[in-house]
């Protein structure tokens, strides 16, 4: 199947810092990128839709301003979650969607394990 | 996206087949069954997706019911590394904009 990278796979920072979150789709072009959050024993959930060349569709509940998204190609999504807090301690997962025809398919990457501190 | 409902747990023998159901009444017809896992710490996988016809491919089969309302995945030959959660996700092309939902998902134990 596709590829999807993530980049850093952990980071630990300290509280008020800001940290960035690449997403990369390897080996096909993606106009739409989604970034998830899960905390332990948690399935996941997510939290904004990234539109290559557009602004960024955020569910409900999650702050714009905190979570900065950027879609500047068809292949790189980046994250930056803003002065980040111990509970903004989680997983965060990207995926990229490639279409095909009518079908779509959504990989994702590995993931980035953040801890705030 | 319509609602789909798993067993929270299931365990299968090493070398057996493990077959993972999913419930979903609510499909629309142009809805696809997607199937993921995720194993302990790493980004979901992607296994399988359907519409109407079952689907084999290297990892697993999905059979999808006439009436499109279950389905279950198939691992043919379950190995110790198949232990994960597996999320059964349905979901329209274009619709709700791609956006996928997971719910809890089955957590599957390959046991020796």
């Amino acid at each position: 199947g596709a590829v999807v990278s993530q980049h850093p796979s952990w980071v630990i920072c300290k509280s008020g810092t800001s940290v960035k979150i690449e997403c990369r789709s390897l080996d096909f072009q993606a106009t739409t990128m989604f970034w998830y959050r899960q905390f332990p024993k948690q399935s996941l959930m997510l939290m904004a839709t990234s539109n290559e060349g557009s602004k960024a569709t955020y569910e409900q509940g999650v702050e714009k301003d905190k979570f900065l998204i950027n879609h500047a190609s068809l292949t790189l999504s980046t994250l930056t979650v803003t002065s980040a807090h111990p509970e903004d301690s989680s997983f965060y997962i990207c995926s990229a969607r490639e279409e095909r025809g009518n079908q779509e398919t959504q990989y994702f990457g590995p993931g980035t394990r953040l801890l705030v501190l | 996206d319509a609602k789909t409902t798993q067993p929270t747990s299931m365990d299968c023998a090493e070398g057996r087949a493990a077959n993972l159901p999913c419930n979903h009444s609510t499909i629309s017809g142009n809805e696809y069954v997607y199937w993921y896992r995720q194993i302990h710490s790493q980004g979901p996988q992607y296994i399988i997706h359907g519409l109407k016809n079952n689907e084999t491919n290297e990892m697993a089969s999905l059979i999808i019911t006439e009436d499109r309302k279950s389905s279950t995945l198939i691992l043919p030959h379950a190995t110790l590394r198949d232990t994960a959660v597996y999320y059964c996700i349905v979901r329209g092309y274009n619709t709700n904009a791609g956006k996928s939902t997971f719910g809890d998902g089955t957590t599957l134990t390959v046991k020796p």
